[in-house]
């Protein structure tokens, strides 16, 4: 039951144009979001989080938006560098007890220069 | 420099044979995390734990074991009751539960 999914599992922009991944999920109950980066051979790195209480959040090139009634995130890279590359996964968790954080199957971002 | 060390990179079992994998933090993170990655898929929880000596299982538990004897290590028993270990495992940690993950760079478990 996957109740994370990313749809695009690769993504290829020009460097300097925008980037943007996509991620639904199907619990309502999920308030916490985050997007992770995986490089090939290293374990994925935190890159920004957003809670249910916001609808965007900004870190430099990265903004995170949410819209709860959809059930929808994406993450915008402006300007995309090729340092970029690599694939992104986002995670969901709800407040409470116990761990239930969800990961998306990852989009696979090629910048090209 | 703080961070997780998973050992070792790459492991090769053969089949019937119980395979451990080791997770380090020096992060004094107190919850801990296994995962397993196959191709075309998220990750996957195996274990977790939030505190020392204690450990709770995730979605795909069967066939595997872990213990928490100290903050530090969460070392994850692949079993010979797991019939298709072959996966990549990612261990991470985080300060509490549900709060951002630091993940170690992942053990390739194959089955010879």
């Amino acid at each position: 039951d996957q109740q994370v999914k990313q749809n695009s599992p690769s993504l290829s922009v020009q460097e300097g144009r925008i980037s943007i991944l996509n991620c639904d999920y199907t619990n309502s109950m999920f308030d916490y979001f985050l997007w992770y980066k995986k490089y090939p051979a290293e374990g994925p790195t935190f890159l920004i989080s957003i809670s249910s209480i916001k609808d965007k959040n900004e870190d430099g090139r990265f903004t995170v938006f949410l819209n709860k009634s959809a059930k929808h995130l994406s993450l915008h890279i402006v300007p995309s560098q090729p340092g970029d590359s690599a694939v992104y996964f986002c995670a969901a968790s709800a407040e409470g007890i116990g761990n239930d954080m969800r990961f998306g199957a990852g989009t696979r971002l090629t910048v090209k220069p | 420099d703080g961070g997780i060390t998973q050992s070792p990179k790459y492991l090769f079992r053969k089949e019937g044979q119980n395979v451990t994998l080791s997770c380090e933090q020096n992060l004094n993170h107190d919850a801990m995390y296994w995962y397993r990655q196959d191709p075309g898929q998220g990750l996957r929880l195996i274990y977790y734990s939030q505190i020392v000596n204690d450990f709770q299982k995730g979605d795909i538990a069967e066939g595997y074991s872990v213990s928490r004897e100290k903050k530090e290590s969460f070392p994850l028993t692949v079993t010979s009751a797991q019939k298709n270990p072959t996966a990549f495992y990612l261990c991470a940690s985080s300060q509490r539960i549900n709060q951002p993950q630091h993940f170690g760079d992942g053990t390739r478990l194959s089955i010879l």
